[in-house]
């Protein structure tokens, strides 16, 4: 099944204890994403990566890191949590163009972190 | 700057009525726009997008879409609600140039009664 799988689907951590929030997508899509979730806010763009060590800021990338090292594969980092980063966190993917255009995105099931 | 606004926080519809949930955007150039709807509890699904073409955009679960030029407007309808359409539904508009990125509206919740 085609899909973009998250781990773990809930965290609670406390402030400045380093996580790792893991993303892996089996579509061999090259673009990912990570957003944020907030009420109100919609969803906000973290970091993206167009391919293969190939990563770039989205609107709110303070306080987070990325890496993509395989294509497959796009961990979200927060090396210091700290309480205004509690949020639903997602990961995405996609081709950036198919037979149809541009694509849309594929998107993981969430991940809800709570920093203490 | 770039956006695009869902207007209304949340729709309530009777099921069997049409509804509406309304979209505009402020961007430059051409823009692919999307409509994607989440679930309780789940990531977000792909509903429909406009790249070009014909005005009107049919997707998923019975859903279109109407892209508007002259107005900014994308407007997701549905010629007869479901109870189980209820759900957060997201308006973005993806760009084809720089980082291909993506910008949210804030989400509207609709709401179907029985």
């Amino acid at each position: 099944e085609a899909q973009v799988t998250q781990n773990p689907r809930y965290l609670i951590t406390v402030t400045g204890k380093k996580l790792t929030v893991t993303c892996s997508q089996n579509m061999n899509h090259e673009y990912m994403s990570w957003y944020r979730q907030d009420p109100g806010l919609g969803l906000r763009q973290i970091y993206y990566s167009m391919n293969v060590e190939v990563t770039d800021k989205g609107d709110v990338p303070e306080g987070y890191k990325v890496s993509r090292k395989e294509k497959r594969n796009f961990p979200l980092i927060l090396e210091s949590p700290s309480p205004n980063q509690t949020s639903l966190y997602f990961c995405a993917s996609s081709f950036i163009f198919g037979s149809e255009g541009i694509e849309g995105y594929t998107f993981g099931s969430g991940t809800r972190l709570t920093v203490v | 700057a770039q956006s695009v606004a869902q207007p209304e926080d949340q729709v309530n519809v009777a099921e069997g009525n049409p509804l509406t949930v309304k979209c505009t955007y402020s961007v430059s150039g051409n823009p692919y726009l999307f409509w994607y709807v989440q679930y309780p509890n789940r990531g977000l699904q792909f509903l429909l997008k406009y790249i070009t073409g014909d005005n009107l955009v049919k997707g998923s679960y019975g859903f279109e879409a109407e892209f508007n030029k002259s107005q900014t407007s994308f407007h997701l309808k549905k010629p007869s609600a479901l109870v189980s359409d209820s759900a957060l539904y997201f308006c973005a508009v993806r760009f084809n140039t720089g980082g291909f990125k993506t910008i949210f509206g804030a989400g509207t919740r609709l709401f179907v009664k029985a």
